[in-house]
């Protein structure tokens, strides 16, 4: 079974740090690139966060660009969320989400995880 | 940038009945390689959302046939043919051909 499992999330203070993991299973993970996508309290879906399937290129929503990193370890079957400078409007779930198709960077999301939440908050 | 704008906002539907969702773009969603990636999610509440429909059209294993989708370049369209009532929660839809990746604000569909 196909599955991706979010941790990580936590209250933090603003300008804080957080990382967040993706572990990810039932599915050759080194051929599917991988993104982040949240969601604020009550509202909508916003793209974060994508990275190739080898890790070589990543790509950021402007909203996070300088302030989150993205990441991978094929050997682990684990995406990561590197965020730093926390602001209170990052606060939201954050969920990660595999494409349905391999190799493709762009694609539909046919697999998502439960969420993970951050509240960023003094 | 693209963006994407959903209507209606809201939904409220006899079960039985069809519904329909509005998606445009405001730029044309046809990729260089011909495919158009415009798919639709469901978010039932607490959970998180799953692809009904990608490339348009395509309904994805398991999702009732009830659901299509339709349309070309900035306009397209999600239709339930008969709403029931797991059919509740909102409604998405997200352009995948460029990036950044870009969803609608979302429509929820309600049950009268």
């Amino acid at each position: 079974e196909v599955q991706v499992v979010e941790s990580g999330g936590d209250l933090v203070q603003p300008g804080g740090s957080l990382r967040l993991s993706c572990a990810a299973s039932g599915f050759t993970f080194s051929i599917y690139a991988m993104t982040w996508v949240r969601q604020a309290p009550g509202k909508g879906l916003e793209w974060v966060s994508s990275i190739t399937n080898s890790g070589g290129v990543t790509f950021y929503a402007d909203s996070v660009k300088g302030r989150f990193t993205i990441s991978r370890d094929n050997s682990k079957n684990t995406l990561y969320l590197q965020m730093n400078s926390l602001r209170v409007e990052d606060t939201a779930v954050y969920y990660c989400a595999k494409p349905g198709i391999p190799m493709r960077i762009v694609a539909h999301f046919d697999n998502w995880g439960q969420g993970t939440l951050v509240t960023v908050s003094s | 940038d693209i963006v994407m704008t959903q209507t209606p906002l809201s939904l409220s539907v006899t079960p039985g009945q069809p519904a329909s969702i509005s998606c445009k773009s405001s730029q044309s969603l046809l990729h260089s390689d011909r495919k158009t990636y415009l798919s639709w999610y469901l978010q039932k509440p607490g959970q998180p959302p799953q692809v009904l429909i990608y490339e348009v059209s395509n309904r994805l294993s398991g999702v009732p046939d009830r659901f299509s989708g339709s349309g070309s370049g900035t306009d397209f369209t999600l239709k339930i043919s008969r709403v029931e009532a797991e059919d509740v929660g909102v409604y998405y839809c997200m352009q995948n051909t460029q990036l950044p990746i870009a969803f609608g604000g979302g429509t929820k569909v309600e049950i009268k």
